[in-house]
């Protein structure tokens, strides 16, 4: 079956970076966008970029020079990098794969990485 | 953006009672508006995509219609697992864009 397993919570400090993951499996690797939305607390979801199997990516703008997006082919893991943390950036961060037919909704998603940004 | 707007941002009801939500689009965006029912502290999981396509698994009991810049979902008997918070999502153009959520509590 499809699997997003996602890494650990992180704590970090104002400045700071994170480095979250996302291990797919159950499907081809190759054939599917992954994108990132996260969730602050008590609040909607945002969506922050996408990544697709050759690596080329895409961000929305309020990320742009902030955010990384990559992937590592050989153990079908994605990772998502913010740099420069705030205590807005506090927030639960999900990586969700689109589905291959029309390329156009998150059909399985991962369980959320909580990271806290705290001083 | 497209920004995305949601009516109600929450609302009560009862088990049985006939829901329904709406998203509003600031421009058109086709048939590419996507459903996701999230409840407390679990991952978002999709409903509807492409506007009226119910995804695999997903009860009869939820439907959606619409395209351009008006959609609606319908919950057509409430059920004690539905209580949750629902986004509509556009993905006509990035940046993807969420509703900011309607929440369906017990009356």
């Amino acid at each position: 079956q499809v699997q997003l397993v996602q890494s650990g919570a992180e704590v970090k400090k104002p400045g700071a970076s994170v480095k979250v993951s996302c291990k797919a499996s159950g499907y081809t690797f190759a054939n599917h966008y992954i994108h990132w939305v996260r969730q602050a607390p008590g609040q909607g979801l945002e969506w922050m970029g996408l990544i697709n199997p050759g690596g080329s990516t895409g961000y929305a703008q309020r990320f742009q020079g902030r955010v990384t997006m990559t992937r590592d082919t050989s153990t079908s893991t994605f990772y998502m990098e913010l740099n420069g943390l705030t205590l807005e950036d506090t927030a639960v961060y999900y990586c969700a794969r689109v589905d291959r037919s029309a390329a156009s909704h998150l059909d399985y998603w991962g369980q959320g990485t909580l990271v806290t940004v705290s001083s | 953006d497209i920004q995305m707007t949601q009516s109600p941002s929450s609302l009560s009801a009862s088990v049985g009672d006939r829901v329904t939500i709406t998203c509003r689009a600031s421009q058109s965006v086709s048939i590419y508006l996507n459903w996701y029912q999230q409840k407390p502290g679990k991952a978002p999981e999709l409903l509807i995509y492409g506007a009226s396509s119910l995804q695999s698994g997903v009860p009869s009991r939820f439907s959606a219609s619409g395209s351009g810049t008006d959609f609606t979902l319908t919950l057509s008997s409430l059920h004690p697992e539905d209580f949750a918070t629902y986004y509509c999502q556009q993905s006509y153009r990035t940046p993807w864009t969420f509703g900011q959520g309607t929440k369906v509590e017990i009356k």
